[in-house]
């Protein structure tokens, strides 16, 4: 089956920790995405990836940093400079990134820090 | 600036009602609009889209029409069932970002 998957589905980590989420796409898409959700907002842009070895800020990047070492895979490093890490964190992925291209998302990954 | 504004929830409502959950944008040029649905403790799936004005997406049994003229996508369905309630979000694309209003909670009592 093609999809997303986003491990682990709960994370938990000490203030001061860095930690990483994987995010891992078989859909052959060249464009991947973070967004991250809090309770009562939207999704919001944390880092953007359009092709192998590139990626791009989105809005809210400070304290995360991201690699596309690989198509397939996009993880996101959340660092202790993130001031308020806690959130659901959301991968996505589509074909191509643009405007006639759908955005499929993973299950997500609940990061809790201590 | 693009921005989606959704009306505030929780929609509650019983089975079989009618439902309609508003949706307005701003945005330069023209952009595709989007429904994503969220259920609990899962990611987002897109629900139905629409890219040009006039336009009516439509997914199982939900619709939504690209309204120009007042800049609305809003949402409908006829008649919701118990399994519809989940968080609903709108959504525009304008060049190759999705920006996301805050989600609407819709909860469906038997």
């Amino acid at each position: 089956d093609g999809g997303i998957t986003q491990s682990p589905k709960y994370l938990f980590r000490k203030e001061g920790q860095n930690v990483t989420l994987s995010c891992e796409q078989n859909l052959n898409h060249d464009a991947m995405y973070w967004y991250r959700q809090d309770p009562g907002q939207g999704l919001r842009l944390i880092y953007y990836s359009q092709i192998v070895n590139d990626f791009q800020k989105g809005d809210i990047a400070e304290g995360y940093s991201v690699s596309r070492e690989k198509k397939e895979s996009f993880p996101l490093t959340v660092t202790s400079a993130q001031k308020n890490p806690t959130a659901f964190y959301l991968c996505a992925s589509s074909v191509l990134a643009g405007v006639m291209n759908e955005q499929f998302f993973g299950p997500g990954t609940r990061l809790t820090v201590l | 600036g693009n921005s989606v504004t959704q009306m505030e929830g929780p929609v509650t409502l019983s089975e079989e009602a009618f439902l309609t959950i508003n949706c307005t944008y701003t945005a330069t040029g023209y952009p595709s609009l989007f429904w994503y649905v969220q259920y609990p403790g899962e990611g987002l799936q897109l629900l139905l889209k629409a890219t040009k004005a006039d336009d009516k997406g439509s997914n199982k049994g939900f619709e939504a029409t690209y309204r120009k003229e007042t800049t609305s996508f809003h949402l409908e369905k006829g008649s919701v069932q118990v399994s519809d309630s989940a968080v609903y979000f709108c959504a525009l694309m304008n060049t190759d970002k999705l920006i996301f209003g805050t989600g609407t909670r819709l909860q469906v009592f038997p």
